[in-house]
């Protein structure tokens, strides 16, 4: 089974500025990784694929990028609906899983 | 609009049996594989099974395996997962999720939530 860590498990950031979020796979997992945001009370939200391609109606300001066992998504300025939790999750091989999220909160 | 509904979560005691649904609607159901995820309370998202759009192939993530059968019924459009001998580390929302391509979800439903307890 392919773990995937993440980091830090709380990001601190002001609204405006750049939030850089790790995920780190046990093993390659090439660029089979999405990335989904969960607001309290919701379900998950797609927004990378393949390491780093938009989903449908994402905002530019979230990127993605990395290969292998290393990836990033970057939230270029956040906005206040932005302080939520983020899962990455590899779909290179079975079973699937996710990291343990990433909670980004107002600094 | 592209929607699933999630049913049939409750509380049940351990080593007791209950199945899920999911019902599609918006899309071409048989075109799509599904997959169940859960989330334990205050936890994060675990990955449990996978059907594929025919229904003839299948994955489950180890801790179910043998305990728990995915399944749809393309005529209904609707997904199940069928859970048996549950335990208390079941206790979770289920999502389920339609798969856009490969093994990543565009949609999922509101979820159900499922407790076991004595």
């Amino acid at each position: 089974e392919i773990v995937m860590t993440q980091s830090p498990a709380t990001l601190s950031v002001s609204p405006g500025e750049r939030a850089t979020l790790s995920c780190r796979a046990s093993q390659s997992v090439k660029n089979n990784l999405a990335w989904y945001q969960q607001k309290p009370g919701q379900t998950p939200r797609l927004l990378i694929s393949d390491a780093s391609t938009r989903a449908t109606g994402i905002p530019a300001r979230f990127s993605g990028s990395g290969s292998g066992t290393e990836f990033t998504l970057t939230i270029s300025s956040l906005q206040s609906e932005d302080f939520v939790v983020y899962y990455c999750q590899q779909y290179d091989s079975w079973p699937l899983t996710f990291g343990g999220g990433t909670k980004v909160e107002i600094k | 609009e592209v929607q699933l509904l999630e049913s049939g979560g409750g509380l049940v005691q351990p080593g007791e049996s209950l199945r899920l649904s999911c019902a599609a609607t918006g899309f071409t159901f048989s075109n799509y594989g599904m997959d169940w995820v859960r989330q334990a309370p205050g936890k994060g998202l675990e990955w449990v099974s996978a059907i594929s759009g025919t229904g003839g192939t299948t994955y489950y993530t180890d801790s179910v395996k043998g305990r728990f059968t995915i399944s749809r019924d393309n005529s209904k459009n609707t997904l199940y997962l069928q859970m048996s001998s549950l335990r208390v580390e079941d206790t979770a929302v289920y999502y389920c999720a339609k798969v856009v391509w490969r093994q990543i979800f565009d949609i999922w439903g509101q979820g159900t939530m499922v407790t076991v307890s004595s």
